[in-house]
């Protein structure tokens, strides 16, 4: 089966500029997770879709971070306007439910540099 | 704290020998999973075991899971120089609905 696919895989801006990441999980499976991972650190989970509904986005910095997944497939990560310490790579991963009875297949992510 | 603490955060061994990571965490689990991380193949999937399972095995892996010391373990068999990786243990706490993920263990394995 093809993987989750992410764009772009990097991305060099600079700071107080936009940016946007689109993610296209596997087929099928309906919850999507945009992590955000900073150099030298594991994983945090930005936001969570069940289909097109949010589950979770309490890590999110919703004053410049904005997600979205429509029609319950694709979803689209935008930052607005960047700063310095969001440099980091942006991982997508989806599974079939809830993490509690399935695992995450994740996207080779995309590589986020603000100048 | 609901993410688990993998220890040692560095771990160095020669080819051939096995490699053991320890995670400790605080919270009730449903499950704890162990992800890899390497450059070539992103971050994937090695295991799961549930809170009422002690171990699981699955190929050179074998995991074992305390929920009375609140710990789990990763040892890695006969290790390659293919393993060298970053190791997470991911939580998914028993009160809530996301994985939590450690900041790993950086295993190098030297040919």
């Amino acid at each position: 089966e093809a993987g989750v696919a992410q764009s772009p895989r990097y991305k060099i801006i600079e700071k107080r500029q936009s940016v946007a990441f689109w993610c296209n999980p596997i087929s099928g499976h309906a919850t999507l997770y945009w992590y955000q991972q900073i150099l030298g650190q594991g994983p945090k989970l930005l936001i969570q879709f069940q289909n097109n509904g949010v589950v979770d986005d309490s890590q999110l910095p919703k004053d410049r971070f904005s997600a979205e997944r429509l029609k319950g497939v694709d979803s689209t990560l935008k930052i607005q306007p960047a700063k310095l310490e969001d440099s980091a790579v942006y991982l997508c991963a989806s599974s079939l439910a809830g993490p509690g009875a399935n695992v995450l297949t994740f996207g080779a992510g995309s590589r986020l540099t603000v100048l | 704290s609901q993410q688990g603490e993998e220890d040692p955060q560095a771990l160095s061994i020669q080819e051939g020998e096995n490699a053991t990571m320890n995670c400790s965490y605080k919270t009730s689990i449903n499950n704890l999973q162990w992800y890899r991380q390497n450059s070539g193949r992103g971050l994937v999937h090695l295991i799961l075991i549930r809170s009422n399972e002690r171990e699981k095995h699955s190929g050179r892996l074998r995991v074992t899971l305390d929920t009375s010391k609140k710990s789990s373990s990763l040892l890695i068999t006969a290790s390659r120089a293919a393993d060298t990786a970053s190791y997470f243990c991911v939580l998914l706490p028993g009160s809530a609905r996301q994985l939590t993920f450690g900041s790993g263990t950086q295993l190098t394995v030297l040919p």
